[in-house]
């Protein structure tokens, strides 16, 4: 079946660090590929999607490009801030499949 | 527009008794699914409906039920609440197509005591 595997966290970085956060999965079909990002005491909010292979989504400054050859979609910021901090979720989804989602990572931006 | 509403927020409720959930969707939003977010086991698909159907189901027992009105607007039931049913429950609406992105509610909190 369907699987999200998602870097193990927590992640603590200084201010203006580059950031990976690591997502791979695994899927039948042709799935769309998403990025949530959780605030302390909120609900998930989109960050950035993908629908297709070589696809880039980007929002906020954090890019992740669609990989279909190594099935992986990686989480990337050139320079984080403090507000960054929160617990970011990847996610699939296919018509054939509900949605499911990696185990989430923790990231903590030290000022 | 208005975003995803869920009612309550808080919730406090003993073992054995039941609860229901509200979360009222996006405008125009056909399809509400609902998650269990723990600590422990992160965060788990209950189920979703469309259109007043139960399209998908996650792997809760029957305990959890749910439904979906005609103005889209669903509730979720658990019954005979577990100590391990704590959690924080999350309600999501989307158009329903896999392109589309899930817009989440800011969950109700429950504790079972």
């Amino acid at each position: 079946g369907n699987s999200v595997t998602q870097m193990e966290g927590p992640v603590t970085l200084s201010e203006e660090a580059f950031l990976t956060i690591n997502c791979t999965y695994t899927a039948t079909g042709y799935p769309s590929l998403f990025w949530y990002v959780q605030y302390p005491g909120e609900g998930l909010q989109l960050l950035l999607k993908a629908t297709k292979a070589d696809d880039k989504g980007s929002n906020k400054g954090f890019e992740a490009t669609y990989r279909k050859e190594t099935t992986s979609f990686h989480l990337e910021k050139g320079s984080v801030q403090v507000s960054d901090s929160a617990v970011y979720f990847c996610a699939l989804y296919s018509s054939a499949s509900k949605i499911i989602f990696g185990s989430g990572t923790r990231l903590s931006i030290r000022p | 527009k208005a975003g995803v509403t869920q009612t309550p927020r808080y919730l406090i409720k003993t073992r054995g008794q039941q609860v229901t959930l509200s979360c009222s969707p996006i405008s125009g939003h056909r399809s509400v699914s609902w998650y269990q977010q723990t600590p422990g086991q992160g965060l788990q698909f209950l189920f979703e409906y469309f259109s007043e159907t139960q399209r998908n189901k996650g792997n809760f027992p029957g305990r959890f039920s749910g439904r979906q009105f005609s103005n889209s607007r669903s509730e979720m039931n658990v019954s005979t609440l577990e100590l391990g049913d704590s959690a924080l429950y999350l309600c999501a609406s989307s158009q329903g197509d896999p392109q589309s992105p899930l817009h989440f509610g800011n969950g109700t909190r429950l504790t079972v005591t």
